[in-house]
């Protein structure tokens, strides 16, 4: 099983800054098969990026997706009131897996 | 539009059972992998398994197996995930989200989630 590890745990920020989320594999993950999440208290989770670097439908392009290999980033150019959230990593290996998450929280 | 719309609440004993509904509408139910993840309270998400609508074919992570089973019925466009021997740290809220094969695999449509108590 690749395990996701995502750091920092917690990022304290205030709007109009620039976010940079890392997320860490055990082992290789195609570029294809990493997407990131965000979530919002009392929502299911909400896609925002495909294939390392896509942005899903609806994503505002201040949300970019970079890496490969084993090393994934997640960067929010410039921070709006409604990007405090949590965000979570997702691989599909042979399964699936989570990182465990980032919380973006204002400062 | 793509919705998918699960089952209410449920409250449950330890040992017992649970069984959650994921209907679904807007798109070609069995053109899509139906996937189930799991979030513990303040907890990240925990993926748990897969169905095929068109097959019934499923596969299910490690943790899970002989415990959960993930059924469809076509004819309804919906998809279940029973969870058996439950105990207290399977109280979560549960989650459906269709795979988008274009898209990496990724999961871009999820229900609203299903909130699973389980308490003596």
């Amino acid at each position: 099983e690749i395990v996701l590890t995502q750091s920092p745990g917690t990022l304290s920020l205030s709007p109009g800054e620039r976010a940079t989320l890392s997320c860490r594999a055990s082992q290789s993950v195609s570029s294809s098969y990493l997407a990131w999440y965000q979530q919002k208290p009392g929502q299911a989770p909400r896609l925002l990026i495909y294939g390392a670097f896509s942005r899903a439908t609806g994503t505002p392009d201040r949300f970019s997706g970079s890496g490969s290999g084993t090393d994934f980033t997640l960067t929010i150019s410039r921070l709006e009131p409604e990007d405090f959230a949590v965000y979570y990593c997702q691989q599909y290996g042979s399964l699936w897996t989570f990182g465990q998450g980032t919380k973006v929280e204002f400062k | 539009q793509v919705h998918l719309v699960q089952s209410g609440a449920e409250v449950k004993k330890p040992g017992a059972s649970v069984k959650v509904s994921c209907k679904t509408s807007g798109y070609s139910f069995t053109g899509y992998d139906m996937h189930w993840v799991r979030q513990a309270p303040g907890q990240g998400l925990e993926w748990m398994g897969w169905i095929k609508p068109n097959s019934g074919d499923t596969n299910f992570a490690q943790k899970f197996q002989g415990r959960v089973t993930m059924t469809r019925d076509t004819s309804i466009s919906t998809a279940y995930m029973e969870l058996t021997s439950l105990r207290s740290d399977d109280t979560a809220m549960y989650y459906c989200a269709r795979v988008a094969v274009l898209r990496g695999r990724s999961f871009d449509y999820w229900g609203q989630g299903t909130q699973v108590t389980v308490s003596s």
